[in-house]
């Protein structure tokens, strides 16, 4: 199937420390992950994807690892601010040039000041 | 600012009404994808079109329908409304041969009683 889970619903985090956000997917087949960020009262926002032929994307501050064995990714954030205090959904995504997403549950990250 | 942006922000109908939610994507953006947010869950794909047609559909019935305008408006509507379709709608859009990076509203809220 299409699922997209995560391990844990929760995370909480002193600022300046670095977050590990994890995701596991069960389809694999699937070749096309993306990681959005959801604060209150708005829509997901675009962090950073990653495709199959990849073990390791990085932007600012985060960085995302694949591990098609286990089926796994994770979401690293750097120097955790309160600002991404949010929740974190994983996607696979798929259909038309990849526009249709199948999320996760997401993780509520909290960044203690 | 993503440029998506969606109406109305919060309504309230009982079962069994018709309720129609409006989007209005990026100039340009041909693509655009409904998603419904339950409480404390991940987006769930509801449909998606391209060029003013239907191009992929999630798990949801029939009364769920929708429409794409040239001017890179859309709408969703759901008829015979039931309580369990108390949720986030998100509208979500892009420009097809783009980066892959889905540009989402801020939803509307809606719950039924």
């Amino acid at each position: 199937g299409e699922n997209v889970g995560l391990h844990l619903p929760t995370l909480s985090v002193q600022e300046g420390d670095n977050s590990i956000i994890n995701c596991a997917y069960s389809n694999s087949a699937s070749d096309y992950f993306i990681w959005y960020k959801q604060e209150s009262g708005k829509g997901p926002q675009f962090i950073i994807d990653i495709r199959s032929n990849m073990d390791k994307r990085q932007g600012q501050r985060v960085t995302v690892l694949l591990n098609k064995t286990v089926k796994h990714l994770s979401l690293q954030i750097a120097a955790t601010q309160p600002g991404d205090s949010a929740v974190y959904f994983c996607a696979e995504a798929t259909g038309l040039s990849g526009s249709r997403l199948t999320f996760g549950e997401g993780t509520q990250l909290t960044v203690n000041p | 600012e993503t440029g998506v942006t969606q109406s109305p922000t919060h309504l309230i109908k009982t079962r069994g009404q018709q309720v129609t939610l409006r989007c209005s994507s990026q100039s340009g953006h041909n693509t655009v994808s409904w998603y419904q947010q339950a409480l404390g869950q991940g987006p769930q794909f509801i449909f998606q079109y391209y060029r003013e047609e239907e191009n992929g559909r999630g798990n949801f019935p029939p009364r769920f329908s929708g429409l794409q305008f040239p001017n890179y408006s859309s709408e969703l509507n759901v008829n015979a409304l039931e309580l369990d379709d108390s949720a986030l709608y998100l509208c979500a859009s892009r420009y097809l041969r783009g980066t892959g990076e889905l540009f989402f509203g801020e939803g509307s809220r809606l719950t039924v009683l």
